[in-house]
């Protein structure tokens, strides 16, 4: 079974400008939220959607935006980049039904703003 | 407002050696505690996961401990090796929340032959 994908896996921008960042949660999960790791930092939770609805959100400016399709895949979208975007963006996906409430992550998309 | 810590930053040991990571936590109402493994530009991989009402979990070389009273976690490795070279996060999820993790910085493990 596939795991959480996220895609793209790099990507280079420049300040001003506007990234889409994209993730498909393990089948079956409904529930995805949005991480952002800085180099050498624990990652910071950014956004939770479940069933197409925010369900939680984070200590993050108004250029941080989300959203979830019926088919539960998630968009990142953040406007007007600065320098201290860069960062590595996990998206994690989770089975709200479960006893564990575990988490799953992906393997990020790395943001360069220069 | 939840504040998760890790000690030691950073950890070098030969080979075969057992060692263990501390993850401290300040609120002591979590639901569940998660120990993850991150590879270099990596994302993170689910190494345990301790419910608040368990005191520890075990898969293969690996056991985790937690004293929620305490606010403390422990990952204990038995018998190390260079594959276990990585960063270890603990991260807590606080009761009433679905997903929003709160993380340490981590410890930075190397193996060394």
């Amino acid at each position: 079974d596939a795991g959480v994908t996220q895609s793209p896996t790099h990507l280079i921008k420049t300040r001003g400008q506007h990234v889409t960042l994209r993730c498909s949660p393990i089948s079956g999960h409904k529930s995805v939220s949005w991480y952002q790791q800085v180099l050498g930092q624990g990652p910071q939770f950014i956004f939770q959607y479940y069933e197409k609805e925010e369900r939680g959100r984070g200590n993050f400016p108004d250029r941080f935006s989300a959203r979830q399709f019926p088919n539960y895949s998630s968009e990142l979208n953040v406007n007007a980049l600065l320098l201290g975007d860069s960062a590595l963006y996990l998206c994690a996906s989770s089975f709200l039904g479960s006893r564990t409430g575990e988490l799953f992550f992906g393997e990020g998309s790395r943001l360069t703003v220069l | 407002k939840q504040e998760v810590t890790q000690i030691p930053a950073a950890l070098s040991v030969p080979e075969g050696e057992n060692l263990v990571l501390n993850c401290s936590f300040t609120d002591s109402a979590i639901y569940n505690l998660q120990w993850f493994r991150q590879d270099p530009g990596k994302g993170l991989t689910s190494l345990l996961l301790i419910q608040s009402s368990q005191r520890e979990q075990t898969s293969g070389r690996l056991n985790a401990s937690l004293d929620k009273s305490s606010g403390r976690s422990t990952l204990y490795i038995a018998a190390s090796q260079p594959g276990d070279s990585a960063t270890y996060l603990c991260a807590v999820r606080p009761t009433g929340t679905a997903s929003k993790l709160t993380f340490g910085t981590g410890t930075r493990l190397q193996v060394t032959l």
